[in-house]
């Protein structure tokens, strides 16, 4: 069985500021996991993905992920928050390579002020 | 590149009416599509797995004589909402993998279906 859990249904930081959006993981295998971001009332778009490869993971828009299997945690960073960041964040794992199904985190909620 | 398209956007209908929605991968050939619902403010909730020419897997709790999955090409799939009620309002997203990174999915924009 696999889970994800993100600790903080909502973050708010100053533009300018760091952001830190947290997940930690559950999984009976080597696990897949991402970052998805979803602005209102849109799809989801791709941040960034940890398959097995380097644990310090660059994705778009400024945004990086490091994997750390004894914390089993995929804490999402980004050093300067702008104000185009505002939106919701969904962390997800996979544990089977191929077209398996994604457990979703029950997602946080990132406001900034300006 | 790997864009999913979803028509339409925003669908109004009247309770017992059916709807059709369509998830098309535009730049890809997508071996895989899903289905996800999801609810105001919640995370989303897998409906259905899909791959061309087969019939959808679905999984627990969704009722597949409900929700009619057609996937009839490598950058098509259909989900029809059949006798729609105001329980079944929600957005709708579907997402696709590619053959070559069948690890990623990508998603479409969501339809919004609201069943009056």
């Amino acid at each position: 069985a696999q889970s994800v859990t993100q600790l903080d249904s909502h973050v708010s930081v100053s533009e300018g500021t760091p952001v830190l959006l947290r997940c930690n993981y559950s999984s009976s295998y080597s696990p897949s996991l991402f970052w998805y971001v979803q602005h209102p009332n849109k799809g989801l778009q791709l941040l960034l993905k940890y398959t097995s490869a380097a644990t310090l993971v660059k994705g778009i828009n400024g945004f990086e992920a490091e994997f750390k299997k004894s914390e089993t945690s995929f804490h999402l960073t980004k050093p300067s928050a702008h104000m185009s960041d505002a939106a919701e964040y969904f962390c997800v794992v996979s544990v089977l390579r191929g077209n398996e199904k994604l457990t979703f985190g029950t997602g946080t909620r990132l406001t900034i002020i300006p | 590149g790997a864009v999913v398209s979803q028509h339409p956007s925003r669908v109004i209908c009247k309770s017992g009416t059916s709807v059709k929605i369509e998830c098309r991968s535009l730049d890809f050939q997508a071996t895989t599509m899903f289905w996800y619902r999801q609810f105001p403010k919640q995370s989303l909730m897998l409906m259905a797995t899909s791959n061309e020419g087969s019939k959808a897997t679905y999984e627990q709790g969704v009722e597949k004589d409900k929700f009619l999955i057609n996937h009839a090409s490598l950058t098509l799939s259909t989900l029809t909402v059949t006798s729609a009620h105001p329980e079944d309002s929600s957005f709708y997203i579907c997402s696709a993998t590619d053959y070559r990174g069948p690890d990623t999915q990508y998603f479409g924009p969501g339809t919004r279906l609201t069943v009056l």
